[in-house]
């Protein structure tokens, strides 16, 4: 069964800094990676999404890679914002593409 | 373009009635998955339907069922609830299932069973 980990728990940096959150998986046969956030009580926002093919994606101030045969993968964070605070989360699908498997998420917390 | 809409966004239901929650996908999705996210386990996946035929079930109670409708639109049923249903539930809707496209979710449905 797909195992999925994101470290660290949790995450407190001053605003302006640059940071990484970590996603693992045990099992490298996935379909694709996606990055989520959410906020408290909400609904997840979608960040970005990795195929497995690709190495890596960007979209804004946000980086996310790649390595599957390694089953891990990054999200960089440039230039962090206070409205950045929220629990960021990994997902992976399976090589059927139908279910995610979800880490338990980073919580982040940018101090102005 | 409209998201993904789920209703009601919060519901209070006592031990044992049962509940339907609702998702409509964005428009043109076909494929609709259901979580459940508690503190203690998480997200976790319940069922996946496309074209309104249930493809992949968790590992949850026949208490929970769902259906999707012609419209892609689905429901989710939870049967003789107990206090451990409490949970934020999300559905995400994408284009097709397992062709590599991004996946969106609502903003979930906070049931409290008391």
């Amino acid at each position: 069964k797909q195992e999925v980990t994101q470290i660290p728990a949790a995450l407190s940096v001053p605003e302006g800094e640059n940071l990484v959150l970590n996603c693992s998986f045990t099992d490298s046969a996935i379909y694709n990676l996606q990055w989520f956030r959410q906020d408290p009580g909400k609904g997840l926002t979608s960040l970005l999404l990795i195929q497995s093919s690709q190495r890596e994606q960007t979209s804004g101030r946000l980086n996310a890679s790649l390595d599957k045969s390694s089953g891990r993968s990054t999200l960089y964070i440039a230039a962090s914002q206070p409205g950045d605070s929220a629990t960021y989360l990994c997902a992976v699908t399976s090589n059927t593409g139908n279910q995610f498997y979800f880490g338990t998420g980073t919580s982040l917390t940018v101090i102005p | 373009k409209a998201g993904v809409t789920q209703t009601p966004r919060y519901l209070i239901k006592t031990r044992g009635q049962q509940v339907t929650l609702s998702c409509s996908p964005i428009s043109g999705h076909r494929s609709v998955s259901w979580y459940q996210q508690t503190p203690g386990q998480g997200l976790q996946f319940l069922f996946e339907y496309f074209s309104e035929t249930q493809r992949n079930k968790g590992n949850f109670p026949g208490r929970f069922s769902g259906r999707q409708f012609s419209n892609s639109r689905s429901e989710m049923n939870v049967s003789t609830l107990e206090l451990g249903d409490s949970a934020l539930y999300l559905c995400a809707s994408s284009l097709n299932p397992g062709m590599n496209t991004e996946a969106f979710f609502g903003q979930g449905t906070r049931l409290t069973v008391v």
